[in-house]
């Protein structure tokens, strides 16, 4: 089975700055795919990032990059340079290759200060 | 570039009546196609999957079936809604070129009376 945790219920960033957002998982597999999802008020689930299981190097776009940590199984997001339209649902999801159950934490509300 | 659409945007049905959620995808082939509930405040949750046309893969028994008539269509029906029923529909596709990359549709806000 695979399981997908977020603590942080809500989390506050005051406009410009950073913060960071965690997530752990739990699968049995090797080969597995991370991912951090947005949901702005509107409610479309948009990519922001993605991270394969096999890289070690942390993937980055733009203001957004991950912690991986494959032998503690977290993936925590940064988001650097915080902006208003940052504020959203994140969630974090986890799929294995090749397969088809991709599951989803229960996700953080990031709200963002001017 | 591909696209996703979801009809309707929103829905308000009383109890008891039937349901059909259409979702359509376009500028890719042969993709694998998601029907996703989120409940208010939760995480998403994964109905039905479709590998190919009249392929159809259940996640959760309930009260929903999900149909593939075409490659890129795809549709969730219920013959008779429950109150539980309510909550918030996702579409989402996968393809060749996205990996294991899920991308969705804008949603459809169901609210049963």
């Amino acid at each position: 089975a695979q399981t997908v945790t977020q603590s942080q219920p809500e989390m506050s960033v005051q406009e410009a700055e950073t913060v960071t957002l965690s997530c752990t998982y739990d699968t049995s597999e090797s080969d597995y795919y991370l991912f951090w999802y947005k949901q702005p008020p509107s409610r479309q689930m948009i990519l922001v990032i993605r991270q394969e299981a096999y890289k070690q190097q942390n993937a980055t776009e733009n203001r957004f990059s991950v912690n991986f940590q494959k032998a503690a199984k977290s993936f925590s997001l940064k988001i650097s340079d915080s902006q208003l339209g940052d504020a959203a649902m994140y969630f974090c999801a986890l799929v294995q290759y090749n397969n088809n159950d991709m599951r989803f934490g229960a996700g953080t509300r990031l709200t963002v200060k001017p | 570039s591909q696209t996703i659409h979801q009809w309707p945007a929103t829905l308000v049905q009383p109890v008891g009546s039937p349901l059909s959620l259409e979702c359509t995808v376009e500028g890719t082939s042969n993709p694998n196609l998601y029907w996703y509930r989120q409940a208010a405040g939760r995480g998403l949750q994964l109905l039905f999957y479709s590998v190919g046309i009249g392929q159809i893969s259940s996640e959760v028994p309930q009260n929903l079936s999900a149909s593939r008539p075409q490659d890129r269509q795809f549709i969730l029906s219920s013959k008779k809604l429950l109150l539980s029923d309510s909550g918030f529909y996702l579409c989402a596709w996968k393809g060749y070129t996205t990996g294991e990359t899920q991308y969705f549709g804008p949603g459809t806000r169901l609210l049963v009376l």
